[in-house]
C-alpha cells in the first residue's frame, strides 16, 4: 500500500542539527513531490516547504529559506529535511507527505516525527 | 501574507450537521483542501479541491467554496468526527487555516 515511513523521534541541544527522513513506498516516487509541515505542542499546522521527486527542485517557506534543508535519495525513495540551528521553539511533530503539487493538497502523510529541543 | 481565519471550536450532537468556515480574502478563486486530524495521529486529508473526495471518505463529508469563504460539511455527525479541521490554499506558498476543534456533544 502507498505509505510515507518517517524516522525515529530525536532528542536535541540548542544549535545542533536535526535530519529527518521519509521513506515512500507502494507509488513512482518520482511522479510526486514531498511536502513538511511542523506542528508545535497544541498549535496548528505549519508549512515548511516542497521539494519534487522527480528533481528535486525545492520550494522554502519564508521562514525556513535559511535554517532548513530537503533532499532527497530517487534511489532510496526517500526524502530528507534537515534543520540547523535549532531552538527551543523548534520542538514539534515534523511531518512529511505526498503531493503532486501546487496548488494540490497532500493526499498521504507520515505518522510524524517528535524533535525534541531541550538543553 | 494569505491568512485563512477558521473558528476555533464547533460543537455539535450526533447525528446533526456540523459546518466549518475557513475564510481567507478571495478563496473562491482558489482550490481548498480539508484536513482531518486525530489527537496523536497524522492529518488525513478528507477533502480536495473544493468538494472531491479522496477514496475512503464517506460521503457525509462534502465542501462548498465561494467569495471569501469556503465550508466544509459534517452531515450525520457521528462520535467519531470529533477531531481538529484544517483547510489548506496555495497561494505562492502552501496555508494551513487556524483549525478548528470539533466537539460532538
Amino acid at each position: 500500500q502507498v505509505q510515507l515511513v518517517q524516522s525515529g523521534a530525536e532528542v536535541k541541544k540548542p544549535g545542533a542539527s536535526v535530519k529527518v527522513s521519509c521513506k515512500a513506498s507502494g507509488y513512482t516516487f518520482t511522479n510526486y513531490g514531498i511536502t513538511w509541515v511542523r506542528q508545535a505542542p497544541g498549535e496548528g499546522l505549519e508549512w515548511m516547504g516542497w521539494i519534487s521527486g522527480y528533481n528535486s527542485n525545492t520550494n522554502y517557506a519564508q521562514k525556513f529559506q535559511v535554517r532548513v534543508t530537503m533532499t532527497t535519495d530517487t534511489s532510496a525513495t526517500t526524502a530528507y529535511m534537515e534543520v540547523r540551528s535549532l531552538r527551543f521553539d523548534d520542538t514539534a511533530v515534523y511531518y512529511c507527505a505526498r503531493g503532486i503539487g501546487a496548488p494540490d493538497g497532500f493526499d498521504i502523510w507520515g505518522q510524524g516525527t517528535k524533535v525534541s529541543v531541550s538543553s | 501574507s494569505y491568512v485563512l481565519t477558521q473558528p476555533p471550536s464547533v460543537s455539535v450532537a450526533p447525528g446533526q450537521t456540523a459546518r466549518i468556515t475557513c475564510g481567507g480574502n478571495n478563496i473562491g478563486n482558489k482550490s481548498v483542501h480539508w484536513y482531518q486530524q486525530k489527537p496523536g495521529q497524522a492529518p488525513v486529508l478528507v477533502v480536495y479541491d473544493d468538494n472531491d473526495r479522496p477514496s475512503g471518505i464517506p460521503e457525509r463529508f462534502s465542501g462548498s467554496n465561494s467569495g471569501n469563504t469556503a465550508t466544509l460539511t459534517i452531515s450525520r455527525v457521528e462520535d467519531g468526527d470529533e477531531a481538529d479541521y484544517y483547510c489548506q490554499v496555495w497561494d505562492s506558498s502552501t496555508v494551513f487555516g487556524t483549525g478548528t476543534k470539533v466537539t460532538v456533544l
